[in-house]
């Protein structure tokens, strides 16, 4: 069955160093997400991505972070400059079209840990 | 601020019996319903979706939704250790595909 994919699965950086989280969704999906969660605690939505442009972003989602499809596979997420609050496992999401409807499948994720 | 509220447990139930997990949602334009699971440090994963009112049935699973007093609920016949894990319920914001999830219920079922 067909995967999202992260990686890394597990990123150390020290504060304030930019740090990349790659993502590669499932071939025939069309949109895209991201979603973080800190430990014990909910998760959250951050940005959702179509053709190109961001959809819509959650407050979490402010100047320091960004997404870019790089290329025809790859979904990225930056943060410039990292903060301690920023630790957390990061989730990328896809799903074939966009709407209420449709189910969002989810990978790995990567654990971020700032020290 | 659209809220999804479930109890966070533990809810812990024998093997072989039917383990019930709940959700309540604010939004009342809300139209889709999810349960994912999600196993200690692991990613979440969809296991029902539901989008009208009543049951749907899927192998031990079966989601019910009541719009009218919105709530959605999960059934887990035959409970299974493996089954042991948190249950996320995610509602969409209305007419976005922004997921908001509840904290969660985890559930242990023992044997």
């Amino acid at each position: 069955e067909p995967e999202v994919t992260q990686t890394p699965s597990h990123q150390v950086t020290q504060m304030g160093q930019e740090v990349i989280l790659r993502c590669v969704p499932i071939s025939n999906h069309l949109y895209f997400y991201w979603y973080r969660q800190i430990l014990g605690q909910k998760v959250e939505f951050l940005v959702s991505f179509y053709n190109n442009e961001i959809s819509e972003k959650s407050e979490i989602f402010d100047d320091q972070f960004s997404v870019e499809r790089p290329d025809g596979s790859n979904f990225t997420l930056k943060i410039r400059s990292t903060k301690l609050e920023d630790s957390a496992m990061y989730f990328c999401a896809s799903s074939p079209r966009g709407g209420s409807n449709q189910p969002q499948h989810f990978g790995d994720g990567t654990r971020l840990s700032i020290l | 601020q659209k809220e999804v509220e479930q109890n966070s447990g533990p809810l812990s139930v024998p093997e072989g019996a039917i383990a019930s997990l709940n959700c309540t949602y604010s939004d009342r334009g809300s139209q889709s319903f999810f349960w994912y699971r999600q196993y200690s440090g692991k990613s979440p994963e969809l296991i029902m979706s539901i989008y009208s009112n009543g049951d749907k049935e899927d192998g031990r699973f079966t989601a019910q939704l009541n719009k009218a007093s919105q709530y959605v609920s999960l059934l887990i016949r035959d409970s299974q250790p493996s089954d042991s894990a948190t249950y996320l319920c995610a509602v969409p914001l209305y007419n976005t595909d922004k997921l908001i999830f509840g904290t969660g219920t985890r559930l242990q079922v023992f044997p």
